[in-house]
């Protein structure tokens, strides 16, 4: 079945630092992968979008990386800071109606 | 951006009663919207898949009768937790996306805690 894993521990950066997240998917050749935010208490907010033929994109701080032969997508934050604190959730694209296939986030916190 | 809202954002019901939560799509007409549910420290599951004008998709071991998906119009869709007891204790969530651009980011309302005692 499709799988996709997020490390499950928090991940703790000091601020002004790069964090990386890692996504990584099994049984599956997604043709679009997102990143998402979610605050506590909240739904999620879109991130990026990056397509299979995209090896990276960008935003700002933001940087999705996306290799289809590792099966896997990286997520990283660079100059971070406290405010980046959040839990970030990647997902699949798939389904006849293009569902979202989700990971279980990964926790980052910024320290000051 | 687009923007998505539910109502209400939390509701406290007694074991036993319905409860129903809307999802309005304010500033796009969304064809397709879906249902999540997650439990604390869990990701997002989805429910079902919410079409305008038909029935709605419900994932694998979600009970249809259960909860209840109504998609009447462009802009609203509804879930009703019938007969709700505390393990339907939850975050509902609904998201949709821009007609067209399916693939797209898909814009998600604030969620609904909902707490059945």
């Amino acid at each position: 079945s499709q799988k996709i894993e997020q490390n499950s521990e928090a991940l703790n950066i000091q601020e002004g630092k790069t964090a990386t997240l890692t996504c990584n998917y099994t049984n599956y050749s997604p043709a679009y992968l997102q990143w998402y935010r979610q605050d506590p208490g909240r739904g999620p907010v879109f991130l990026l979008l990056i397509r299979e033929n995209e090896k990276e994109k960008r935003k700002e701080r933001l940087k999705v990386t996306f290799d289809t032969t590792l099966k896997q997508s990286l997520f990283h934050i660079t100059a971070s800071q406290p405010a980046d604190s959040a839990t970030y959730l990647c997902a699949l694209v798939g389904g006849s109606n293009y569902q979202l296939i989700w990971g279980a986030g990964t926790k980052l916190i910024i320290k000051p | 951006g687009a923007v998505v809202s539910q109502h209400p954002s939390w509701v406290i019901c007694k074991s036993g009663t319905s409860v129903k939560i809307e999802c309005r799509s304010l500033d796009f007409q969304a064809t397709t919207m879906f249902w999540y549910r997650q439990f604390p420290k869990q990701s997002l599951m989805l429910m079902a898949t919410s079409n305008e004008g038909s029935k709605a998709t419900y994932e694998q071991g979600v009970e249809k009768d259960k909860f209840l998906i109504n998609h009447a119009s462009l802009t609203l869709s509804t879930l009703t937790v019938t007969s709700a007891h505390p393990e339907d204790s939850s975050f509902y969530i609904c998201s949709a996306s821009i007609p067209g651009q399916a693939w797209n980011e898909q814009f998600f309302g604030p969620g609904t805690r909902l707490t059945v005692l």
